[in-house]
């Protein structure tokens, strides 16, 4: 089947502007992940949806970053008034059950959106 | 903080010699453990799991890892490396404590095998 979808694949912007960034999660997945990849940071998780609940947001860098997910599916990530140091991968997943134990738990990514910030 | 330590950052090898990445984590917990793969150009892919049961888990082309709970290590292992094993490898962990789910990773080991 269809794995963890990204767009765009490349973006480039300049410093200051805003940037959406979007993930289509393997379908019947329940929970979706953002994180992101950079040479200084490694990987680095950002914020999970798991159903209904509020979304854990404890990996935000900072307030200029926001995600939301519609209809339990579709997520976009949005990164406010670009920085440079915002230059880097920014990864989707997702898995069939939300965090605990045995099959299902585990993540599939997407093949990301490379982020440069000018 | 949970954290994860591979302590190798770039591993260079020959082909069909054997493989060993340490990892190790900080959690007391009850963990789940994975190694992931990411080969040049591609996106992470899931190369093994542990759960629970076996300590000893087999995943694709060829790895296993062994999760030694008393040493916090889930270290990773092929008997006999190919050239197309070149790439990156991180060990990632959850802890249960965590309903989120979410994935602490190491800083990843780069696998070079020349032919």
């Amino acid at each position: 089947g269809a794995g963890v979808s990204q767009s765009p694949s490349n973006k480039v912007t300049e410093k200051g502007k805003d940037v959406e960034l979007r993930c289509d999660p393997i379908s019947g997945h329940t929970a979706l992940y953002w994180y992101r990849q950079s040479l200084g940071q490694g990987l680095e998780f950002l914020i999970y949806f798991q159903g209904n609940s509020a979304p854990d947001k404890s990996g935000l860098p900072s307030d200029r970053f926001s995600a939301e997910r519609t209809g339990g599916s579709v997520s976009t990530l949005t990164i406010q008034r670009t920085q440079q140091e915002d230059s880097a991968v920014y990864l989707c997943a997702s898995s069939l059950v939300p965090g605990g134990q045995g099959e299902g738990y585990e993540q599939y990514f997407g093949p990301g959106t490379r982020l440069t910030v000018t | 903080a949970q954290s994860v330590s591979q302590h190798n950052h770039h591993v260079i090898l020959s082909e069909a010699a054997s493989l060993e990445l340490g990892c190790n984590y900080s959690y007391g917990g009850t963990v789940n453990l994975f190694w992931y793969v990411q080969y040049p150009g591609q996106h992470l892919q899931l190369l093994l799991k542990y759960f629970s049961g076996d300590p000893l888990v087999k995943g694709i082309k060829g790895f296993e890892a062994e999760f030694i709970k008393s040493k916090f290590s889930f270290n990773l292992r092929k008997p006999s490396v190919q050239w197309s094993d070149t790439a990156e490898y991180f060990c990632a962990v959850t802890a249960f404590y965590n309903q989120g789910g979410k994935l602490i990773f190491g800083q990843g080991t780069e696998l070079s095998v020349k032919p």
